[in-house]
């Protein structure tokens, strides 16, 4: 079985610096690992995904993740905050579900707030 | 343009009442999922179809019911079984079974039990 671990439930940054939130994993196979932000009362949106192809992964509004299977983690970064990236992130890992097909398994997700 | 529609947004249930929760996409997608979301907990599946007139339980079906009748439609019902109903609850699809680049989530609607 696949699940992530994500490390801090909250995290705060002051605007201009570096954002980094945690994100292990633990998989019996290769994993596809995945970075979602969710806005406040909305659904969730792919930032990123790492499918093997390359282990720095660039994703959508300046955010990035490298693989790193030795560490078995899939940090989040972003060299500079926007006030507009206080958000939560959720990391998740996909994984095979009876009957074949994949699902998503979740972190339990970090806020992030970015201070002025 | 496409996507995936949940309502209602908000919706507020009386203890013992079952409600159905709406999900439709118009993507062409053969697979739909519900998952439920509680503050600190992440998000949980509640139940999978991978195609018409066919689903499966995720980790946390109880008290849930499900349909695919139409392949663009994928209602929830939460049924009076399920006792604690209150959360964030998001659905999900994706092309063939393949959760990996083309999974859509909609915008979720939040069930308060009052």
């Amino acid at each position: 079985a696949q699940s992530v671990t994500q490390l801090g439930s909250h995290v705060s940054v002051s605007e201009g610096a570096l954002v980094l939130l945690r994100c292990n994993y633990s998989s019996s196979v290769p994993p596809y690992l995945f970075w979602y932000v969710q806005y406040p009362n909305q659904g969730l949106q792919l930032l990123l995904k790492y499918t093997s192809a390359a282990t720095l992964v660039k994703g959508i509004n300046g955010f990035e993740a490298e693989f790193k299977k030795s560490e078995t983690s899939f940090h989040l970064t972003k060299p500079s905050a926007h006030m507009s990236d206080a958000a939560e992130y959720f990391c998740a890992v996909s994984g095979r579900l009876t009957g074949g097909g994949n699902k998503l398994t979740f972190g339990t997700g970090t806020q992030l707030k970015v201070e002025l | 343009d496409g996507g995936i529609t949940q309502s209602p947004k908000y919706l507020f249930r009386k203890e013992g009442q079952n409600v159905t929760l709406s999900c439709e996409q118009n993507l062409n997608h053969d697979a739909m999922y519900w998952y439920r979301q509680d503050p600190g907990q992440g998000l949980r599946l509640i139940y999978y179809s991978q195609i018409v007139n066919d689903f499966q339980k995720g980790d946390i079906a109880e008290g849930y019911s499900v349909s695919r009748e139409k392949k663009e439609s994928f209602p929830l019902t939460v049924t009076s079984a399920q006792k604690n109903p209150t959360a964030f609850y998001l659905c999900a699809s994706s092309k063939g079974t393949d959760l990996l680049p083309r999974a859509f989530f909609g915008q979720g609607t939040r069930l308060t039990v009052v």
